[in-house]
């Protein structure tokens, strides 16, 4: 079956920047979806279509998409990013859905 | 307010049946793909099934295919989850999403809090 690889987690200090990758077989030919989860809430999104910010989201965040990996960029990260970040697609058909293992940001 | 609140959760014994419900508002329910994706207690997002805005097309990850079923109904602006034969990995927290864009099939903008199921004996 169809999987995202994402690290488990990333640990950055207050005003650098961090960045999540994703790779996957598929991703040059599908779309992917970034989702930001904080304890006891429902997930986010905050980016889509590999680089679009959605509505609200700040634009320090941001996506990249090179090949089969594509990229979550935080800049100047700051206390409340710290999360778990997943990444979304789907295989060649479009319909079954994947997500990402998930990674969990630290901020030091 | 755009909004998805799901119930129909709980405790259920191995093999069991539960049925989920999630009740739209604030939307044009029935011009949406609608999604459930779950969260095992401490694990990560698992998608689970997908289905159109018709409800003609059904999509479900191989983990529930044969065992759950997805269905809506256009009336009361509502999304259920059938599950059968219950196994304790599919407990879990379970959310209903929406998915953003009337010609998307994934990418989900809109999430409800979730409805927990705890499948064990």
């Amino acid at each position: 079956s169809y999987e995202l690889t994402q690290p488990p987690s990333v640990s950055v200090s207050p005003g650098q920047t961090a960045r999540i990758t994703c790779s996957g077989d598929e991703l040059s030919k599908q779309y992917v979806y970034w989702y930001q989860q904080k304890p006891g809430q429902a997930p986010v999104l905050v980016i889509y279509k590999d680089s679009e910010r959605s509505s609200g989201i700040p634009e320090r965040i941001s996506g990249s998409s090179s090949g089969t990996t594509v990229t979550l960029t935080i800049s100047g990260v700051q206390a409340e990013d710290e999360a778990d970040y997943y990444c979304q697609s789907a295989d060649s058909s479009g319909f079954r859905v994947v997500f990402g293992g998930g990674t969990k940001l630290t901020v030091l | 307010e755009v909004q998805l609140v799901e119930s129909g959760g709980g405790l259920v014994k191995p093999g069991g049946s539960l049925r989920l419900s999630c009740a739209a508002s604030g939307f044009n329910f029935n011009t949406y793909y609608m999604n459930w994706v779950r969260q095992a207690p401490g694990k990560g997002l698992e998608w689970v099934a997908s289905l159109s805005s018709g409800g003609r097309d059904h999509y479900y990850a191989d983990s529930v295919k044969g065992r759950f079923t997805i269905s809506r109904d256009s009336a009361k602006n509502s999304l259920y989850l059938q599950m059968n034969s219950l196994r304790a990995e599919d407990t879990g927290l379970y959310f209903c999403a929406r998915t953003q864009g009337h010609y998307d099939t994934f990418g989900y903008d809109v999430w409800g809090q979730g409805t927990s199921v705890t499948v064990s004996s």
